[in-house]
């Protein structure tokens, strides 16, 4: 069964630093999402992305923080200047166009801020 | 605004109990989705159901059905004859029409099922 993959699964990065989070969506998929979850919370939305722009995102999505779709097929998250509460899960789905299609996950991107 | 409850923080059940994990919810929109989704040890999100509003018609697939009550607003789970591998943190999730591909998530619950 196709999945959407993510590396790495582990990150680890000192405050300040720019990080980017990669994403292979699954192959026939045209929205892209990234959530995230801090340790023990709930999932959290952070941004969708179609068709090379952004469509929907969260307040947290704020100046630090882009997508881009580099190639036809990863899916980047980049955090500009990590801070320490940016610590957590990252998650990357996609799922199909048709409205309210389920997201596959990926298997997420710890991201340790030291 | 949505909102997703899930009041269980944790349930424990010997294996092969049957285990129900509530979800209530809040939403303005008339027309909305439901899901379910298992988080396991190993981290990933795995997809369990969707579900839309206009289909109260209780789901069985295997193991696992759902109960849909809009009246009570209500979208809950159960596991019958539970296994050690259902062990998860599960998320009950909802998106709205006006914003139809951003999913709130409930807080979840763990699952714990022991031998």
């Amino acid at each position: 069964e196709p999945e959407v993959t993510q590396t790495p699964s582990h990150q680890v990065t000192q405050m300040g630093q720019e990080v980017i989070l990669r994403c292979v969506p699954i192959s026939n998929h045209l929205y892209f999402y990234w959530y995230r979850q801090i340790l023990g919370q709930k999932v959290e939305f952070l941004v969708s992305f179609y068709n090379n722009e952004i469509s929907e995102k969260s307040e947290i999505f704020d100046d630090q923080f882009s997508v881009e779709r580099p190639d036809g097929s990863n899916f980047t998250l980049k955090i500009r200047s990590t801070k320490l509460e940016d610590s957590a899960m990252y998650f990357c789905a996609s799922s199909e166009a048709r409205n309210n299609s389920p997201l596959h996950f990926g298997n997420g991107t710890r991201l340790t801020v030291t | 605004a949505q909102k997703v409850t899930q009041a269980q923080t944790e349930i424990s059940v010997v294996e092969k109990e049957d285990v129900t994990l509530d979800c209530v919810y809040e939403t303005r929109d008339t027309t909305y989705y439901l899901f379910w989704y298992k988080q396991p040890p190993s981290g990933e999100l795995v997809f369990l159901i969707r579900r839309n509003s206009f289909d109260e018609q209780n789901e069985i697939s295997g193991r696992y059905s759902w109960n849909f009550q809009k009246s009570t607003s209500s979208f809950n789970f159960t596991i019958t004859a539970s296994q050690v591998v259902d062990s998860a943190v599960y998320f009950c999730a909802l998106s709205g029409h006006g914003s139809a591909r951003q999913l709130t998530f409930g807080s979840g619950t763990q699952l714990t099922v022991l031998p």
